[in-house]
C-alpha cells in the first residue's frame, strides 16, 4: 500500500516554462516533506523540504506548497531549465520519539526540452 | 572525501551466493540510512543506525538481509543466499543526526543484479 504517490512517471517542459510535479500521501502523520532529484546513475540529491506548520517554502527556482487538507504537495520549478531534466522523488516522514525512515513515492521523470 | 561512498558500484553475481555491500558515510554524520530501489520503483527503507545501533530494522526484507555499523563510520549490508528478486540498486544516505530537519545526503548507489 503505496503511503506516498506521484501518479504521473513523467513530465515534458519547454525550457523557461514552469514545471509542476505533484505528490500526494495517505498518512495523516506525516509532518515533513522532502523533494530529490535524481541523475541516472547517481544517488538523490536533496533539493528542498517543507515543514506541515508551513504551506509555502521557496528556494530560488523552487517552490513547494502543501495542502494538508487534500494531503497534496507540488513542486514547481520556474523557469525550467534543461539541467533540471532528471527524476523527482517526494518523500515524506514524521516525528516521533526516535528517526522515522524517509517514504519515498515511485518519482517522476522531467525532461525539459530546448 | 566529501560524499557518501560505495562500494562497488556494480555487483554481478549468481544466485544463491552471499553479497557485501560497504558504505561510507560523510564524516561524522552519526545516523546511516541504507535503501534499495528496485526497477521502476520508488527507494524502499531498509535500515537506519544511529552510532552504531540500529533501531530501526522494519524494512529488511526478509532473515537473509543483515548490516552492521562499526562506529561512526563504515556500514556493510550483507545479503545471504541471493535470490533474483533481490535485484536492485542499493543505496546508503547519510545525515549528521537522526532528525527529520537533516536532510539525508545519498551514494551513488550498488548496483546488484542476481542471475
Amino acid at each position: 500500500d503505496q503511503q506516498v504517490k506521484q501518479n504521473s512517471p513523467s513530465l515534458s517542459v519547454q525550457e523557461g516554462r514552469i514545471s509542476i510535479l505533484n505528490c500526494d500521501y495517505t498518512n495523516s502523520m506525516f509532518d515533513y516533506f522532502l523533494w530529490y532529484k535524481k541523475y541516472p546513475a547517481e544517488g538523490p540529491t536533496f533539493l528542498i523540504s517543507i515543514s506541515s506548520i508551513k504551506d509555502k517554502n521557496e528556494d530560488g527556482r523552487f517552490t513547494v506548497f502543501l495542502n494538508k487538507s487534500a494531503k497534496h504537495l507540488s513542486l514547481h520549478i520556474v523557469p525550467s531549465q534543461p539541467g533540471d531534466s532528471a527524476v523527482y522523488f517526494c518523500a515524506a516522514t514524521y516525528r516521533n520519539s526516535g528517526n522515522t525512515p524517509l517514504v519515498f513515492g515511485k518519482g517522476t521523470r522531467l525532461s525539459v526540452i530546448a | 572525501g566529501a560524499g557518501v561512498s560505495q562500494s562497488p558500484s556494480n555487483k554481478v553475481t549468481e544466485k544463491g551466493k552471499d553479497v557485501e555491500l560497504r558504505c561510507d558515510p560523510i564524516s561524522g554524520h552519526t545516523a546511516l540510512y541504507w535503501y534499495r530501489q528496485r526497477l521502476g520503483q520508488g527507494l524502499e527503507f531498509l535500515i537506519y543506525f544511529q552510532g552504531n545501533s540500529a533501531p530501526d530494522k522494519s524494512g529488511l526484507p526478509s532473515d537473509r538481509f543483515s548490516a552492521e555499523r562499526t562506529g561512526e563510520s563504515v556500514s556493510t549490508l550483507t545479503i545471504q543466499r541471493t535470490q533474483q528478486e533481490d535485484s536492485a540498486v542499493y543505496l546508503c544516505a547519510s545525515s549528521r543526526w537522526a532528525g527529520n530537519d537533516q536532510p539525508q545526503h545519498f551514494g551513488d548507489g550498488t548496483r546488484l543484479s542476481i542471475l
